[in-house]
């Protein structure tokens, strides 16, 4: 009863760094996002994607990259890490864009000195 | 776009006390949902509620009950008898066809609800 999976939960980068953090669905959800999660600030929208081949930026792109190769999976991809990157990031999948609610990882906590 | 408001930052009560957690929306859209989420001390997010725009029925699930009121653009959630396990961050949530990013799902800032014993 996997659900979402995010890896990895912690992670401790220096700044110019680069790392990908992992998501994988298993309820064949043609719809995934990236949102991240800082205090005072809500959860904002990072990247998302409706189907294998096809993403689009959110309200906070820069930064970060996407890919969508297969249903199951959506890693992000931080290329230079910045300290402005310290934060906790949640994947989610739902099977309808509009109707349907999201599920989501249990969050990856990133820290960038 | 849109927007979710949630005036209260944090709340403290008393076990066995009612509670209601406020959440006000904007959207220019005529078909819309709404969403509640608990996120507990250990940080993931729980799914609670869907609520379609075309529906203003209320719901109620066991202590919980959401009162959805189209003409204040409300949709607040009660908890009656609360109890300790009650304490964590909600979130309300709005998806909409004017949201962009596809209806992504637009959040309120949270209340943080702390039930005291």
């Amino acid at each position: 009863n996997a659900g979402v999976t995010q890896t990895p939960k912690f992670q401790v980068l220096k700044t110019g760094q680069s790392m990908t953090l992992q998501c994988a669905q298993d309820m064949n959800h043609e719809y995934m996002s990236w949102y991240r999660q800082d205090p005072g600030m809500g959860l904002r929208l990072i990247h998302y994607s409706v189907g294998a081949g096809i993403t689009d930026q959110g309200e906070v792109p820069n930064g970060y990259n996407v890919s969508r190769s297969t249903t199951e999976d959506f890693p992000l991809r931080l290329l230079s890490a910045a300290p402005s990157q310290t934060s906790v990031y949640f994947c989610a999948s739902s099977y309808s864009s509009l109707t349907g609610e999201l599920f989501f990882g249990e969050g990856s906590r990133l820290t960038v000195l | 776009a849109q927007k979710v408001t949630q005036a209260q930052t944090e709340i403290s009560v008393v076990e066995k006390e009612d509670v209601t957690l406020d959440c006000v929306y904007e959207t220019r859209d005529t078909t819309y949902y709404l969403f509640w989420y608990k996120q507990p001390p250990s940080g993931e997010l729980v799914f609670l509620i869907r609520r379609n725009s075309f529906d203003e029925q209320n719901e109620i699930s066991g202590r919980y009950s959401w009162n959805f009121q189209k003409s204040t653009s409300s949709f607040n959630f009660t908890i009656t008898a609360s109890q300790v396990v009650d304490s964590a961050v909600y979130f309300c949530a709005l998806r909409s066809p004017s949201g962009g990013s596809n209806y992504k799902l637009t959040f309120g800032k949270g209340t943080l609800l702390t039930v005291n014993p």
